[in-house]
């Protein structure tokens, strides 16, 4: 139990360009979603929390209007990077926090972005 | 008061070794603390965790050590296997709700034939 996928796996695009990245828990519940970027050979970087039916909440530097973020389901969280820049190229991981429980974290498998 | 220090940053150990990799946190309210185990191209997976009630969780290969006075946690490999070679990541946060994970730099870990 306990799965979180993310789609697409990978994806590359042109600069200019919007890409969605999909968060889904299976198999569970997650009122909180959380959305990271890491860099090469990097620890993970927080990059904004996401509640289900709200607003989600940024960490500081992280651009919200560049990064969407909707949470619209309690089984599905997205992340969109409008207008994508080379830098923006990067491995985006998705955490789903079960809504009963223990309050566990589960990763979904990552979203490597190049953007060219 | 957020920091989570972890070392070393790459750790190299011959198979059937033990595996030591050390974190230290500073905010005193955190009262769950989760290892991590990430391989290449994939996302972090939850390997073994411990609450600051208990100074030693074992499970299987896997054991943290615990010291709440110094503010450390450490998580022990035994008889490490190439298999074990991956990033380890120890975080830190408040149990019990939906709370953000406050993750270490890592550890690259290279278990050698």
């Amino acid at each position: 139990g306990a799965v979180v996928s993310q789609h697409p796996s990978w994806v590359i695009c042109k600069s200019g360009t919007s890409v969605k990245i999909e968060c889904r828990s299976l198999d569970f519940q997650a009122t909180t979603m959380f959305w990271y970027r890491q860099f090469p050979k990097q620890s993970l970087m927080l990059m904004a929390t996401s509640n289900e039916g709200s607003k989600a909440t940024y960490e500081q530097g992280v651009e919200k209007d560049k990064f969407l973020i909707n949470h619209a389901s309690l089984t599905l969280s997205t992340l969109t990077v409008t207008s994508a820049h080379p830098e923006d190229s990067s491995f985006y991981i998705c955490s789903a926090v079960s809504s009963s429980g223990t309050h566990e974290q589960y990763f979904g498998p990552g979203t490597r972005l190049t953007v060219t | 008061q957020q920091q989570v220090k972890q070392s070393p940053q790459s750790l190299i150990v011959q198979k059937g070794g033990i595996s030591i990799i050390n974190c230290a946190y500073e905010n005193t309210a955190f009262d769950y603390f989760p290892w991590y185990q990430q391989f290449p191209g994939k996302g972090p997976a939850l390997l073994i965790a411990i609450r600051p009630d208990v100074s030693e969780k074992k499970e299987g290969r896997f054991t943290i050590s615990f010291n709440k006075s110094a503010k450390q946690f450490s998580l022990h490999i035994m008889d490490s296997q190439p298999g074990d070679s991956a990033t380890y990541f120890c975080a830190a946060t408040l149990a019990g709700t939906a709370s953000k994970l406050t993750f270490g730099t890592g550890t690259r870990l290279q278990v050698t034939l």
